[in-house]
């Protein structure tokens, strides 16, 4: 899988947008974004992912770059139980090499301040 | 459906004794990965089935290491003669669907915290 990068923390506090930065300059043409976020003490868990256009969901949503070498999860109003590791992750859709299974990097940890 | 479901959720034991996690994915999905993570590490890839058939398997899945998925549901992981690194959280997770798709998503339980003494 392409490999992407994220900074290591975050803060933010409570009630406020939070734009989280992922780059992947190696992305394929094939490949999707996905985000997944971990809990204190839980799996992850998806969040969103898109291919080329900005993506929303009840959870959060995605601005994709229109080079498709950055993407930012943008959570509207962050709340206490939004902290967590969030994870940005390339999945190439054609099936082939080992794109079935989702490789992990160490994610940005978001802090949310009551 | 209550998703994806592992037992134990905790485990404690001695080095040089063996482990058994089992995971329920959710029904029907038609695959189930392993995975394990460290403190401060992202969860790394183990072993994959799809059905009952084991795919692929880490490099970091040692020969003390056996997963299973027998009738193509539930799956079990064992660790024969654990040893202090092997102290991890174990997730298991499911998807559905015959076909690949880069937009598949990945369902995760829990997980199973092992601590070795």
């Amino acid at each position: 899988d392409a490999k992407t990068t994220q900074p290591n923390s975050m803060e933010s506090n409570e009630e406020e947008p939070v734009h989280l930065p992922c780059n992947h300059s190696t992305i394929s043409g094939t490949d999707y974004i996905h985000w997944y976020r971990q809990l204190p003490s839980q799996g992850p868990e998806y969040v969103i992912h898109g291919l080329t256009s900005n993506v929303n969901n009840r959870m959060a949503s995605l601005a994709i770059a229109e080079d498709r070498k950055s993407s930012t999860l943008i959570l509207h109003r962050a709340t206490l139980r939004d902290a967590a590791v969030y994870y940005c992750i390339l999945r190439d859709s054609t099936g082939g090499g080992s794109n079935y299974k989702l490789t992990f990097g160490k994610g940005t940890l978001l802090t949310v301040n009551p | 459906d209550t998703g994806v479901s592992q037992d134990p959720r905790h485990k404690i034991t001695k080095r040089g004794q063996n482990v058994t996690f089992r995971c329920d994915p959710i029904s029907e999905h038609n695959r189930l990965y392993w995975y394990r993570q460290t403190l401060g590490q992202g969860p790394e890839f183990l072993t994959y089935f799809q059905n009952e058939a084991q795919l692929e398997k880490s490099r970091l899945l040692s020969d003390r290491f056996s997963a299973e998925r027998p009738k193509g549901s539930f799956s079990t992981l064992e660790i024969q003669r654990t040893e202090q690194g092997d102290s991890a959280m174990y997730l298991c997770a499911s998807n559905p669907g015959q076909q690949f798709s880069g937009a598949n998503v990945l369902t995760f339980g829990a997980g199973s915290r092992l601590t070795v003494l």
